[in-house]
């Protein structure tokens, strides 16, 4: 089992909250990141930081914004959530190298009534 | 493009029986190329990792094949048990890139029935 934790685990929330996803993860992973993934779909990368003080978009376009103040902590923001946020947002972390290997956060399930 | 197509998309299969898993790729220049478990609620469990000069490689009752000049890998699930039912995901990392990036397939939705 991964170190890496999410929470929450399950969100439901009004259109115009601004809400926090937390993950942390107690590896030391310089690498970070925040993936979406609706169902039956692929995990589609909107964040990425290579370490304190760095984040980078990814491929998929997202409302969101991430930062980096420590190592270990990569928190996720939607200032104004809506109903096209709904979905899983999943986090990972990795070192550096090669052939890395990416733990994955358990996901949160977040819906935007 | 870099792609990751998986087939099937859902497989339903009795407890005991064996099944195999088909992803095609087209990401380029490859680096490797990795098996996920990903149970309903929860992030994918990493099961296998095959650079290019490998070719076949088992955690247990899951063996992974590749085959690099044709981009195609195999995921195959023997005796297999309830536990089993998960997707599972086929991602392909490309090393055109300081981050490594991952191209995720689909995944194949399996179902094992008692």
């Amino acid at each position: 089992e991964a170190d890496i934790y999410q929470t929450p685990r399950y969100l439901v929330i009004g259109t115009g909250k601004k809400i926090t996803l937390e993950c942390s993860q107690t590896m030391g992973h310089d690498k970070m990141y925040w993936y979406q993934q609706d169902p039956g779909m692929e995990l589609h990368l909107i964040h990425y930081s290579y370490g304190v003080n760095s984040t980078e978009k990814g491929d998929l376009s997202s409302e969101s914004t991430v930062s980096r103040i420590r190592t270990e902590h990569f928190p996720l923001t939607l200032e104004s959530a809506r109903p096209s946020h709904t979905s899983q947002y999943l986090c990972a972390s990795s070192e550096e190298g090669g052939d890395y290997e990416q733990y994955f956060g358990p996901g949160t399930r977040l819906t935007v009534t | 493009k870099n792609q990751v197509e998986q087939s099937p998309q859902s497989l339903i299969i009795l407890e005991g029986k064996n099944c195999t898993l088909q992803c095609n790729y087209t990401v380029s220049p490859f680096s490797n190329l990795r098996w996920y478990k990903q149970d309903t609620g929860r992030g994918p469990v990493s099961l296998t990792i095959m650079t290019f000069s490998e070719n076949t490689k088992s955690n247990g009752r899951y063996t992974a094949t590749l085959d690099a000049d044709t981009k195609q890998s195999s995921l195959h699930i023997t005796a297999s048990q309830l536990s089993d039912s998960a997707s599972y995901i086929c991602v392909v990392s490309d090393r055109g890139s300081t981050l490594g990036r991952l191209y995720f397939g689909r995944g194949t939705q399996l179902t094992v029935w008692p």
